[in-house]
């Protein structure tokens, strides 16, 4: 049972460059999110999607796109990197929204940097 | 709009001694209150949670928080700190346990010394 699952681990990109994050989770979770982690920001909200076949933004979307895949897969795309977009970034996921959900469970991560 | 404060920056702890690390919320209602860990080059793994009851939480390797609504406080607590316990800690709160809604606080760096 592996989990949530992130693909690249690291990457280093150019400014104006595009790149797609993959995410893969294992646990037949419905909802799914893509979070970005500066220091001292703790994590803020990119995008999410509460089920298959939904998107919706977060807190900090702009220069980001999404791709709920299927149920297992959402993945995270930067069109045109800048620099400001040098992060770590974590995907997510957890059951439906409900008074009984259970936590998120996070991937590993992907530090990306972009020059 | 609801918010978290980890006003700590850093707390450091002798091995063996008790740690608190601290956590006050801002929400307009009940909160849902969670406490998550992050290993180095890891994702945040799911420490304890408080959505109603008793406010005394146990969650897991040992750790508890205790939800305080008069000063809108939920600190983590450990009898005993051990080296290995040395991490970064986030507290997030939410008004409906969505994640979408969930606001992270910070972050404060636990460093456990022998």
């Amino acid at each position: 049972n592996a989990g949530v699952t992130q693909t690249p681990k690291f990457q280093v990109l150019k400014t104006g460059q595009s790149m797609t994050l993959q995410c893969a989770q294992d646990m037949n979770h419905n909802s799914m999110y893509w979070y970005r982690q500066d220091p001292g920001m703790g994590l803020r909200l990119i995008y999410y999607s509460a089920s298959e076949g939904t998107t919706d933004k977060g807190e900090v979307p702009n220069g980001y796109n999404v791709s709920r895949l299927n149920k297992r897969e959402f993945s995270l795309r930067l069109e045109s990197a800048a620099p400001s977009q040098t992060s770590v970034y974590f995907c997510a996921s957890m059951w439906e929204t409900g008074a009984n959900n259970s936590p998120l469970h996070f991937g590993n991560g992907t530090r990306l940097t972009v020059t | 709009a609801q918010s978290v404060a980890q006003p700590e920056d850093q707390v450091n702890v002798a091995e063996g001694n008790p740690l608190t690390v601290k956590c006050t919320y801002s929400v307009s209602g009940n909160p849902y209150l969670f406490w998550y860990v992050q290993y180095p080059n890891r994702g945040l793994q799911f420490l304890l949670k408080y959505i109603t009851g008793d406010n005394l939480v146990k969650g897991s390797y040992g750790f508890e928080a205790e939800f305080n609504k008069s000063q809108t406080s939920f600190h983590l607590k450990k009898p005993s700190a051990l080296v290995s316990d040395s991490a970064l800690y986030f507290c997030a709160v939410t008004l409906n346990n969505a994640g979408n809604m969930l606001t992270f606080g910070g972050g404060t760096r636990l460093m456990v010394k022998p």
